[in-house]
């Protein structure tokens, strides 16, 4: 267990709606990172958020947005859904000030967009 | 930005030790090399990270070159649960690129 979770595990919904992932980071992570990962693709990075502020962006489409909230917990909103935005989607989280890029993943979000 | 290049694949059987080597020629003076190791439909979980010569956990050994344009992770006595994709990382946590990373099949 990452110590890191996400919200809900699974979730079906049809072409054209808005949903909101959850993500709620370690205990003490100030960073928040959000990842797209289609079937059998490699991990796509979305965006990142420290304490409250975007820090980088990836390859995030603007029908997706994102933010972090006082108690560090983000989410991840997809809107004008399509079929090819089905995908597992993972928060990781870590600890500001630690050189390097440790992170730590939650269990994912897979969303089935019919 | 540094890109990596790992193996699309590899095949070792149970009890060997694997290396895996992934290029990053472009590395910059701040990078960090930091591997990842992910089961089927779960996130990655943090394996190793260095900077240069050699760190070793109780998982993995990396092993950096002093001119640190490749690394090569270590996984000693596989046994059949280590059977992932791996991924090798270089950079700091403004700008990450995962890549396609390394299938690693152990046989019995």
């Amino acid at each position: 267990d990452s110590g890191v979770t996400q919200t809900p595990k699974h979730l079906i919904t049809a072409t054209g709606q808005r949903v909101t992932l959850r993500c709620s980071p370690r205990s003490g992570d100030l960073s928040v990172y959000w990842y797209q990962q289609s079937l059998d693709q490699g991990l796509q990075f979305l965006i990142q958020y420290y304490n409250g502020e975007e820090r980088a962006k990836g390859n995030i489409l603007e029908r997706f947005s994102a933010q972090q909230f006082p108690d560090l917990h983000s989410e991840l909103n997809l809107s004008s859904l399509e079929l090819g935005d089905s995908a597992l989607y993972f928060c990781a989280s870590s600890v500001e000030g630690v050189e390097g890029n440790e992170q730590y993943f939650g269990p994912g979000t897979r969303l089935t967009v019919t | 930005l540094a890109k990596t290049t790992q193996p699309i694949s590899m095949d070792s059987y149970e009890g060997q030790e694997v290396n895996i080597t992934c290029s990053h020629n472009n590395i910059a003076t701040n990078d960090y090399i930091t591997w990842y190791q992910q089961f089927p439909s779960q996130g990655p979980r943090f394996i190793i990270q260095g900077y240069k010569t050699k760190v070793t956990n109780e998982v993995a050994s990396l092993f950096i070159p002093a001119d640190r344009k490749s690394s090569t992770l270590s996984l000693p006595r596989v046994s059949l649960s280590d059977t992932a994709v791996y991924y090798c990382l270089v950079g700091t946590d403004d700008k990450i690129i995962f890549g396609k990373g390394t299938r690693l099949h152990i046989l019995p």
